[in-house]
């Protein structure tokens, strides 16, 4: 079945630092791939995404490629601030319904 | 509403007890999605509604657990006779269709002593 492993936290950086958070996943077929952010106190939301090799989703400064050769789709911000402090998930789905998350990584921004 | 709404925010209910959690979905959505949120682990899909019908209830983990939607809104997801390993934080999330951007609720962390 789908799965996805991504990088264990907790991850601590100071400002302007370079963030990454390796995932890598497992699926049948093509799915499509996302990053989920949860800021303290509030909902998930969709952070990007990328539905087919190659494509490279982008928000907020983030960045992730889907990596079919790899299976892998790290997300990066080249310099964080202290509002990106939050828990990121990998997700992945391949029937366009259910997702399959990854444990998330909680990264904390210290000005 | 403007977005997902889930009551309540949080539920403390002794083992044995059963509890009801509902979901408010954004209005017009027609998928409406339920997933449980353990400590320490990923996001755990529970069921899945197209309108009123769930084609996919395969990750409710026990028959303990059951879900209903009514009029292509509003969705309650029971659990009888709770247990300890029932303490989770359960999410709600609904779309538009069901291969379209999924928009998730703020949860209910229920605790089960």
């Amino acid at each position: 079945g789908d799965s996805v492993t991504q990088m264990e936290g907790p991850v601590t950086l100071s400002e302007e630092a370079f963030l990454t958070i390796n995932c890598t996943y497992t699926a049948t077929g093509y799915p499509s791939l996302f990053w989920y952010v949860q800021y303290p106190g509030e909902g998930l939301q969709l952070l990007l995404k990328a539905t087919k090799a190659d494509d490279k989703g982008s928000n907020k400064g983030f960045e992730a490629t889907y990596r079919k050769e790899t299976t892998s789709f790290h997300l990066e911000k080249g310099s964080v601030q202290v509002s990106d402090s939050a828990v990121y998930f990998c997700a992945l789905t391949s029937n366009d319904y259910k997702l399959s998350f990854g444990a998330g990584t909680t990264v904390t921004v210290r000005a | 509403g403007a977005g997902v709404s889930q009551s309540p925010s949080n539920k403390v209910t002794e083992k044995g007890k059963d509890v009801e959690l509902r979901c408010d979905p954004i209005s017009g959505h027609t998928a409406l999605y339920w997933y449980r949120q353990s400590l320490g682990q990923g996001l755990e899909f529970l069921i899945y509604f197209q309108g009123n019908s769930a084609p996919d209830k395969s990750g409710l983990p026990s028959d303990r657990f059951s879900a209903e939607r009514t009029g292509g809104s509003v969705s309650t997801l029971t659990i009888q006779r709770t247990q300890q390993e029932d303490s989770a934080v359960y999410l709600c999330a609904s779309s538009l269709e069901s291969n379209r951007q999924l928009f998730f609720g703020s949860g209910t962390q229920l605790s089960v002593l």
